[in-house]
């Protein structure tokens, strides 16, 4: 089964809008990933947070997590249409470090 | 580092026949792992091996479905005879997480798409 499951499926915003994606999972976790997948092509990592770590910043990118919730939130800020694509949460679960992944989020931004 | 490297990037083939697809890991990495992807499903894990050592191949559907690593450099993923419902798209992705450095990501690569007919 799954670990994580991203929310919403899909998303659709206008360029320069902020998009939110969230991410739940029921097990406790080593860390958790976000990574992109533009069409036809393979995952890009984008951020790695570890389980003690609650927020990360890359760029237009900002990750939280919280642990009590078992979730984590992916943001991109001042959205551009070259972000559109899916993006997948993957967790790394007890002593193996295998990641996981949900069933992604699409997000499609227009220009 | 040319990344992860996957071949072919496309193959379609008849059903029945038998169904190869190859990976280079990045060097130096010491995790190699095997996805699948389909709408259905999403992303599953098929098969991981850690220093070239299948360590868990329960995501394997079928015993239709086998995988190697001969060396730290190479691995392969075989279905014989493939059938329709294999159509899809495989990932090969890997890492390296040993002592001190668990906590890294997977590299992926470009993945083939398989298209049994």
């Amino acid at each position: 089964s799954q670990q994580g499951e991203e929310d919403p499926q899909a998303l659709s915003i206008q360029e320069g809008e902020n998009a939110t994606m969230n991410c739940s999972y029921k097990t406790s976790i080593n860390n958790l990933q976000w990574y992109r997948q533009n069409s036809g092509r393979g995952l890009v990592h984008l951020i790695l947070i570890r389980s003690n770590e609650r927020e990360k910043h890359s760029g237009r990118l900002r990750v939280t997590l919280d642990t009590s919730k078992k979730s984590s939130s992916l943001l991109i800020t001042a959205s551009r249409a070259a972000d559109t694509a899916s993006y997948f949460c993957a967790t790394d679960t007890g002593g193996s470090y295998i990641p996981t992944f949900g069933r992604g989020t699409s997000l499609i931004v227009h220009p | 580092d040319a990344g992860v490297i996957q071949s072919p990037r496309h193959e379609v083939t008849e059903m029945g026949q038998e169904v190869t697809l190859r990976c280079k890991p990045i060097s130096g990495h010491d995790y190699l792992f095997w996805y699948r992807q389909t709408m259905m499903r999403g992303l599953e894990l098929l098969i991981y091996f850690n220093n070239n050592v299948p360590i868990d191949d329960s995501g394997m559907p079928e015993d239709r479905f086998s995988a190697k690593m001969p060396n730290a450099s190479f691995s392969t993923l075989k279905i014989q005879p493939s059938e329709p419902r294999d159509s899809a798209v495989y990932f090969c992705a890997s890492r390296y997480a040993r002592g001190q450095y668990m906590n890294t990501e997977a590299f992926f690569g470009q993945g083939t798409r398989l298209t049994v007919v």
